[in-house]
């Protein structure tokens, strides 16, 4: 699976928009992108994914570069429960046990 | 909406005692995992389970620990002979299929004095 580089925190007002950036410049055509969170000490949440174009669901929307290189997670209109660590994980979804491989994360911090 | 569970959510044990952590995957899930966190680090990778059998396994699961799942229903990690640096959270997820996303539990916290 394709090595994930994202930023070690940010911090996001109340009420704005968080952009999450990834980096996954390795990623091969049959990996998609996942973004999970854990909040506090809580179980990995998954919050999105997808392969080549843009995504969203009733928590985020994922945008994908055109050369799949990089990856923006965006919570629309951020409030202090969002405050978590993001993970964003590559995975193929065949030819493999299904296994994550977290790595360090975003810890975002949303302000009031 | 169906949920993976564990319990208990927090055990205490003794260095060199046995423990079992439970979890009950979502119903009609396949794949099976356990993951652990040391405080203040990462979440690790430490087993899959697909087809009453392991799949994959990483460094961190030697000898002392194994899976099972006993009823079709329960997911058990047993570790035989706890030692203080296995203190974590320790969290069960599940997989419909490999296509798909998987569901974390809330995590057990093992402590061990």
């Amino acid at each position: 699976d394709a090595k994930t580089t994202q930023p070690t925190s940010m911090d996001c007002a109340e009420g704005r928009a968080a952009n999450l950036p990834c980096n996954h410049s390795t990623i091969s055509g049959n990996e998609y992108v996942y973004w999970y969170r854990q909040i506090h000490s809580q179980g990995p949440q998954y919050i999105i994914h997808g392969l080549k174009n843009n995504e969203t669901n009733e928590m985020a929307s994922l945008i994908i570069t055109e050369d799949r290189k990089s990856s923006t997670l965006i919570l629309p209109h951020a409030t202090l429960r969002d405050t978590a660590v993001y993970y964003c994980i590559v995975r193929s979804r065949s030819g493999n046990t299904g296994k994550l491989i977290f790595g360090q994360g975003t810890t975002l911090q949303v302000k009031p | 909406e169906p949920e993976v569970t564990q319990t208990p959510s927090h055990q205490v044990t003794q260095m060199g005692q046995e423990v079992i952590l439970r979890c009950v995957p979502i119903s009609n899930h396949l794949y099976f995992y356990w993951y652990r966190q040391i405080l203040g680090q990462k979440v690790e990778f430490l087993v899959s389970f697909y087809n009453n059998e392991i799949s994959e396994k990483s460094e961190i699961f030697d000898d002392q620990f194994s899976v099972e799942r006993p009823d079709g229903s329960n997911f058990t990690l047993k570790i035989r002979s706890t030692k203080l640096e296995d203190s974590a959270m320790y969290f069960c997820a599940s997989l419909v299929g490999l296509a798909y996303e998987q569901y974390f539990g809330p995590g057990t916290r093992l402590t061990v004095t």
